[in-house]
Formats: C-alpha cells, sequence, structure tokens
C-alpha cells in the first residue's frame, strides 16, 4: 500500500530556533499534501494545504510566516516552525492525497521547545 | 466551530462484545466519511470509509452506518478484540467547495477493550 515517510519522529530543540519536518511519498507521486497539529487529547487540526510547485493554503488562525511549507516536488512537502516557542511544542501529522479520498498519513513528529 | 463531534471521549467494552462509536457532523457539504484508528505517538490508520450515497458500508469486523438525514454516523466493532483498543476519530470531507479534499476530524473516542 502507499506509504508516507515523515521525519523526524522526535525533536527537541532550543527557544528560538528553527525546525524541519519532512514528509515524503514513497511510492505515489502527491500534488498535494496536509499538515495537521494535534494538541494534547485533542482532534487533528488541519493547519495547511501544501501544494506541489505553489504556494500553500493557509487555515484561519494558522500563521504562514511562522510554518513556512514547501512542496517543492511531488514527493516531498517540508514544514518548518520557525522561531520555536515551546507553545509550538506538540505533534505534527502530514497526509497525503492519492486522488478519490486515499489519505494516507504519515508517522507524526513530536515536537517538544524547551 | 466544531463541525464533526465525537461527544463519548471514551469508551471501554468486554472482549466479544460490540464496540459503538458515534459521530456527528453539521456540515451538509460533506459528503465523505472515514474512521481512523491511532496509536498514541503514531500517525492515524484508516480504517474505513463510507460515502454519502450509501447508508452502511462493511469491512471484517467493522461497518460504519451513516444517518444523513440526523448527520450521524457510527463504527461498529464486533467482536471487539484487545488490539482494537486505541483512539477513534472519524473525519469528514466534502467534494466541493471550501471543504475539498480537507479532512475535519472529531475529538477522538478513547477505546478500551477488556480481555
Amino acid at each position: 500500500g502507499a506509504v508516507v515517510s515523515q521525519h523526524p519522529s522526535r525533536v527537541i530543540c532550543k527557544s528560538g530556533t528553527s525546525v524541519k519536518i519532512e514528509c515524503r511519498s514513497l511510492d505515489f507521486q502527491a500534488t498535494t499534501m496536509f499538515w495537521y497539529r494535534q494538541f494534547p487529547k485533542k482532534s487533528l487540526m488541519l493547519m495547511a494545504t501544501s501544494n506541489e510547485g505553489s504556494k500553500a493554503t493557509y487555515e484561519q488562525g494558522v500563521e504562514k510566516d511562522k510554518f513556512l511549507i514547501n512542496h517543492a516536488s511531488l514527493t516531498l512537502s517540508t514544514l518548518t516552525v520557525t522561531s520555536a516557542h515551546p507553545e509550538d511544542s506538540s505533534f505534527y501529522i502530514c497526509s497525503a492525497n492519492q486522488g478519490n479520498y486515499g489519505y494516507t498519513f504519515g508517522s507524526g513528529t513530536r515536537l517538544t521547545v524547551v | 466551530d466544531q463541525q464533526v463531534k465525537q461527544n463519548s471521549p471514551s469508551l471501554s467494552v468486554q472482549e466479544g462484545r460490540i464496540s459503538i462509536l458515534n459521530c456527528d457532523y453539521t456540515n451538509s457539504m460533506f459528503d465523505y466519511f472515514l474512521w481512523y484508528k491511532k496509536y498514541p505517538a503514531e500517525g492515524p490508520t484508516f480504517l474505513i470509509s463510507i460515502s454519502s450515497i450509501k447508508d452502511k458500508n462493511e469491512d471484517g469486523r467493522f461497518t460504519v452506518f451513516l444517518n444523513k438525514s440526523a448527520k450521524h454516523l457510527s463504527l461498529h466493532i464486533v467482536p471487539s478484540q484487545p488490539g482494537d483498543s486505541a483512539v477513534y476519530f472519524c473525519a469528514a470531507s466534502g467534494s466541493v467547495g471550501t471543504s475539498y479534499g480537507k479532512l475535519t476530524f472529531g475529538q477522538g473516542t478513547i477505546l478500551t477493550v477488556h480481555p
């Protein structure tokens, strides 16, 4: 089946630094990828839609300058959390759309900002 | 504005019995619904889905029922097994408008199946 690889699975960074999270579709091309964030004991909230070759579409309330998304190829989207703060600590998950509602999720990245 | 709601934060079931997880939605543009299973610190795993043109879809021990008039869906797991213990999310998507291609998730229900 389709596989989406997300890296790293865990990252601890100092406040003020930037962290990049990668999301790769391993055996299919994904023109669209989605980035979600999950707070403890909460639902997964869509942050943005990553479109290959064009700008990402951000959901209301998500700071695009804070969460930089790059979808440079049909198999790779990256999310960079810039100038991270402790409140950015969360579980970030990407998903890729295979079309016809075939969504495959990455394994997630646990970000801790200290 | 919670467009997809799972009002039961947790459910405890005996092994072998039926687990019923419920989900309600408010956006009438949603026409595709999915259930995911999630373990801590892992991404969601797809379980089963249903299109709004159907009212039931079955896959092994998992059956999803959709009641469009009530904007309600449910996931039935029978028989329940201890390995089913996880957080279950329902999600909805639409084929048109602003909900196209995006998944809106419920808050999740923690299912615990006791041996």
